[in-house]
Parts: C-alpha cells; sequence; structure tokens
C-alpha cells in the first residue's frame, strides 16, 4: 500500500489556525473511520492526539481537532502556540490487517 | 502508568538478524484487549508499522515485510520481541514498540532505538 499525502511542511503565527491534511485511496481514509494523528516532537516517540478521526484522548487539547471528507482527512490546531512546533503524522487502517502512515507534516509557529 | 522500553543492538552486519525486545510495566502483556507492535521510522520519514501481536498470540505483518519479520510474546516476562533477518541498509531506522487499541489508535510508546546497518 501507499503511503497517505501529507504537506511536507505547514506555518503559522501564533494565535492562528492551521489545518494539516491527509490524502489518501477509497482502500484507507475514505472507507474507515479509523484515522489517527500523532504529534512528534525531534527525537522523542510520538503521541496521539486524535483517533478514529476526530476523537480526542484524555489530556489533549482542545484546540486539536480532526475531520474527513472523502479520501482527505484534516488535523486542525486553532489558537496555534508555541509549543505545537512539531511533526504530525496521520495512520489510517488500509483493511486486509494492515496500516498506512503519511510522510509527516512540519508544523513552524512564525 | 504504562510504560513500554525497547531493548537490543545498535549496530547490525548487513545480511545478519535484527533482534530487539520490548519491556512493559503498567499493564499485563498476557490480558486486556490490545495489540503490542513495533514500528520504525528512517531518519527524516515517515513511520511504518512492521508487525503487531495480540494478546491471543494471533500476529499481523506488513505485507513487505513479512517474509523477514517473526514477533513473539513471553508473558512470563512481560516482554514481547521483534526479529528481523537478512537486513540492509535501509533497514537502518529507530524502532518503536507500542500499545495498540484494535486499529484505533497507537496510545503507549516506548521512546525508540535506533538500529544501524553497516559492517
Amino acid at each position: 500500500q501507499s503511503a497517505l499525502t501529507q504537506p511536507a511542511s505547514v506555518s503559522g503565527s501564533p494565535g492562528q489556525s492551521i489545518t494539516i491534511s491527509c490524502t489518501g485511496t477509497s482502500s484507507d481514509v475514505g472507507n474507515y473511520n479509523l484515522v489517527s494523528w500523532y504529534q512528534q516532537y525531534p527525537g522523542k516517540a510520538p503521541k496521539v492526539m486524535i483517533y478514529e478521526g476526530s476523537k480526542r484522548p484524555p489530556g489533549v487539547s482542545d484546540r486539536f481537532s480532526g475531520s474527513k471528507s472523502g479520501n482527505t482527512a484534516s488535523l486542525t490546531i486553532s489558537g496555534l502556540q508555541a509549543e505545537d512546533e512539531a511533526d504530525y503524522h496521520c495512520c489510517s487502517y488500509a483493511g486486509r490487517s494492515t496500516c498506512v502512515f503519511g510522510s509527516g507534516t512540519k508544523v513552524t509557529v512564525l | 502508568q504504562v510504560q513500554l522500553q525497547e531493548s537490543g543492538p545498535g549496530l547490525v552486519k548487513p545480511s545478519e538478524t535484527l533482534s530487539l525486545t520490548c519491556t512493559v510495566s503498567g499493564a499485563s502483556i498476557g490480558s486486556g484487549s490490545y495489540y503490542w507492535s513495533w514500528l520504525r521510522q528512517p531518519a527524516g520519514k515517515g513511520l511504518e508499522l512492521i508487525a503487531r501481536i495480540y494478546t491471543s498470540g494471533s500476529t499481523d505483518y506488513d505485507p513487505s515485510l513479512k517474509s523477514r519479520v517473526t514477533i513473539s510474546v513471553d508473558t512470563s516476562k512481560n516482554q514481547f520481541s521483534l526479529k528481523l533477518s537478512s537486513v540492509i541498509a535501509a533497514d537502518t531506522a529507530v524502532y518503536y514498540c507500542a500499545r495498540t487499541l484494535g486499529w484505533s489508535r497507537f496510545d503507549y510508546w516506548g521512546q525508540g532505538i535506533l538500529v544501524t546497518v553497516s559492517s
């Protein structure tokens, strides 16, 4: 299966909202409500921020939200803060007991 | 608090077998409805699920790696392990172990271990 497509980088100023897209196909993102998003600081392990498309684990800020339209899932960070500067990875179930990740997006807070 | 810790050699020679162990604390590998997974991330690239094992022992493997991968669990030690045979330079990556809830999410991760394939 092919990796999900994410923009290499997204930037925004403090307080702004940004959206990261994650484009797959009708065999993965479009066919299942099983997209998750992970935040990763340099040299650190990923942390789940969104799961099953739009659910937030306990302790994750409500500034993070997830959605999906067709074959594209999105992660929106509202009220951007300096601490949000990190890499973000999407992941989707792809059927046949496999999952596929995106290539990752670097978020820069200007 | 669930914690995972990877261990194993940081350097493996080409054509040899990479062997890693993940030690779990704060949760019992043998109980609960969880999968226990191995993932990797080459430098500057995205994540890749290598394999996962359920508490019952059933397994899932990435199709492109399946012929070279074995995942196993030792409930007496609360550990699970990964073996990747016939390694090549492209297998150089940071390897993570993680707890997995179905296909919903990877909710707890180890800190990662860098494995370099080089002679």
